[in-house]
């Protein structure tokens, strides 16, 4: 099974909004970093986050971490339609060598 | 710097067939990633190499294997191809601390179609 499970599952909102996604894991991780990937591409890195670490900011990305909860959200402010995407979370396997993806949310922002 | 580029982008085959995939990471990049993406399983991890070696597999038959060659090119096979293989194939390349962190740049995939 996966390592990561993201939630919403799809998420449609207007653009300007706010959009946040939620991700959940199953055991200890080092980091956990996610990714975005527009329609039938390859996945882009967006950000990492330590397990030392409770909140990182890039840009509009905001990426928090709750290790006693096993889970971390990632929030775009002021959302554009080219935010359109998914996103996913990954944590690296503890056998190491290996990074496990979540299901995704799909994320759609209308103009 | 060029990123990962994955040939071919698409492709057709029909049941029973063998398919061929070839992966060029970033240079620099010793360890190549590879992952199976359909819409019902999601991402599914295939194999890593680092070079040449193979250092985890995930949970594939022996259908589907993998190489990688002293430049850090990597290609990945799969034999009596199957309609459930029908996916989005990714590769990405990571540098040695990316392959310790999780950090991974990927291609823009090779999309089998299986008839």
């Amino acid at each position: 099974s996966q390592q990561g499970e993201e939630d919403p599952q799809a998420l449609s909102i207007q653009e300007g909004e706010n959009a946040t996604m939620n991700c959940s894991y199953k055991t200890s991780i080092n980091n956990l970093q996610w990714y975005r990937q527009n329609s039938g591409r390859g996945l882009v890195h967006l950000i990492l986050i330590r397990s030392n670490e409770r909140e990182k900011h890039s840009g509009r990305l905001r990426v928090t971490l709750d290790t006693s909860k096993k889970s971390s959200s990632l929030l775009i402010t002021a959302s554009r339609a080219a935010d359109t995407a998914s996103y996913f979370c990954a944590t690296l396997d503890t056998g190491g060598f290996k990074t496990i993806f979540g299901a995704g949310t799909r994320l759609f922002v209308k103009a | 710097k060029a990123g990962v580029t994955q040939t071919p982008r698409y492709l057709i085959k029909t049941r029973g067939q063998q398919v061929t995939l070839s992966c060029s990471p970033i240079s620099g990049h010793r360890s190549v990633s590879w992952y199976q993406q359909t819409p019902g399983q999601g991402l599914q991890f295939l194999f890593e190499y680092f070079s040449e070696t193979q250092r985890n597999k995930g949970n594939f038959p022996g259908r589907f294997s993998g190489r990688q060659f002293s430049n850090s090119r990597s290609e990945m096979n799969v034999s009596t191809l199957e309609l459930g293989d029908s996916a989005l194939y990714l590769c990405a390349s990571s540098s040695e601390r990316g392959a310790v962190t999780g950090e991974l740049f990927f291609g823009e995939g090779s999309r089998l179609t299986v008839l």
